[in-house]
């Protein structure tokens, strides 16, 4: 079952400049989308969401792109820090229930 | 800020054996929900829980497995007869009942099965 799919499972980027990570998803049904951050031993933290009715959501740093035709979403943290250090997590919803969860993405920050 | 939390941090127990995985969802929320990450997997679903009945489960929630809430703030999973493949990390989670898709994770309890 991979309705939602991170491919990249480690992203390496310089602290000051922009990171990008990449979400893809199969089920059309989802209508909410949803990121996590997650550190080593502690639960994934609510970072941004996205409804379907929306192509794009900000929120200070961190930006979330949907593009429905592509089943296709992305988050942009700029400018990366080195606390932005974790793995991210993107999540779909459908009729506000359970949430399935991609791979996740490592994303190391370089000072 | 208002949290999920959860209880033990870390819960050794033998094959067969019963355990109880504890969370205190944040106190104005409704809806509950467990999830599961196996060592090196994605974060699974398991169970919704909502008005005091289960509303939703996945595959993996089988006879072994059970929710409670007991009071009015508690949120409990019991597995009946452990298995070495229930070694996970088990996270809890709410959300508030309108407005608001996000949902609220605690720092997960690691079940180790010997």
């Amino acid at each position: 079952d991979q309705q939602v799919k991170q491919n990249s499972p480690s992203l390496s980027v310089q602290e000051g400049r922009i990171s990008i990570l990449n979400c893809d998803y199969t089920n059309s049904m989802f209508d909410y989308f949803l990121w996590y951050k997650k550190y080593p031993a502690e639960g994934p933290t609510f970072l941004i969401s996205i409804s379907s009715i929306k192509d794009k959501n900000e929120d200070g740093r961190f930006t979330v792109f949907l593009n429905k035709s592509a089943k296709h979403l992305s988050l942009h943290i700029v400018p990366s820090q080195p606390g932005d250090s974790a793995v991210y997590f993107c999540a779909a919803s459908f009729g506000n229930e359970k949430l399935t969860f991609g791979t996740g993405t490592r994303l190391t920050i370089i000072p | 800020e208002p949290e999920v939390t959860q209880t033990p941090s870390h819960q050794v127990t033998q094959m067969g054996q019963e355990v109880i995985l504890r969370c205190v969802p944040i106190s104005n929320h409704l809806y509950f929900y467990w999830y599961r990450q196996i060592l090196g997997q994605k974060v699974e679903f398991l169970v919704s829980f909502y008005n005091n009945e289960i509303s939703e489960k996945s595959e993996i929630f089988d006879d072994q497995f059970s929710v409670e809430r007991p009071d009015g703030s508690n949120f409990t999973l019991k597995i009946r007869s452990t298995k070495l493949e229930d070694s996970a990390m088990y996270f809890c989670a709410s959300r508030p009942s309108t407005g608001s898709y996000e949902q609220y994770f605690g720092p997960g309890t690691r079940l180790t099965v010997t």
